[in-house]
């Protein structure tokens, strides 16, 4: 079955600290990936996406992740958090075919000491 | 910047009872989508939505619930007879195109309290 793993249901970084967030996925073929943000009260944003090519992909508020075929990940990273990166981060697919829904994994909540 | 929007941002009902969440998507995009989230729970897809007919529905989308895009802007979820279960954050999304590299653009969200 399709299913999206986000192992670490919340997660506390210093600011100024690196962080990374883990994703896996299962799938039959490697799908559409992505990444969204939710701060509270707010919709989903989107962060990043990875559809083909370099496997190191950037994204908005200077985020990036990297798709590993061999271990079905697709971890987002940030160098260095700032205070307002505080929300629920969504790693999500999407199959490559003319499917159109989303699948999204369960959700990290990051917190931000100060 | 454009956006999509959904009213009410909050909406409380007694089971049993029909609400209709709405959603202005933007304004040149074609398909339309709804998901939920239960509190604590993943996102899950509702249904899809092209040229006045649903393009794909889950196993939630059931018999209770129907879509609607009753005029050239808004986008509507209608449940018939709410649940307790039903009670969740239902977020409307819009895309441009179907294809899978294409973004879907979320909105804020409803939050729906069935009592």
């Amino acid at each position: 079955a399709q299913s999206v793993t986000q192992p670490d249901i919340h997660i506390t970084v210093s600011e100024g600290a690196s962080l990374e967030l883990r994703c896996n996925y299962s799938y039959g073929a490697t799908p559409y990936l992505f990444w969204y943000v939710q701060s509270p009260g707010q919709g989903l944003q989107l962060l990043l996406k990875y559809f083909s090519g370099d496997t190191l992909v950037q994204g908005i508020k200077g985020f990036e992740a990297e798709f590993k075929r061999s271990q079905s990940s697709f971890n987002l990273r940030k160098p260095s958090v700032h205070w307002s990166d505080a929300a629920e981060y969504f790693c999500a697919v999407r199959q490559r075919s003319s499917a159109s829904k989303i699948i999204f994994g369960s959700g990290t909540r990051l917190s931000i000491r100060p | 910047e454009p956006e999509v929007t959904q009213t009410p941002s909050h909406q409380v009902t007694q089971m049993g009872q029909e609400v209709i969440l709405r959603c202005v998507p933007i304004s040149n995009h074609l398909y339309f989508y709804w998901y939920r989230q239960i509190l604590g729970q993943k996102v899950e897809f509702l249904v899809s939505f092209y040229n006045n007919e649903i393009s794909e529905k889950s196993e939630i989308f059931d018999d209770q619930f129907s879509v609607e895009r009753p005029d050239g802007s808004n986008f509507t979820l209608k449940i018939r007879s709410t649940k307790l279960e039903d009670s969740a954050m239902y977020f409307c999304a819009s895309s441009e195109r179907l294809a899978g590299t294409d973004e879907q653009f979320f909105g804020p969200g409803t939050r729906l309290t069935v009592l």
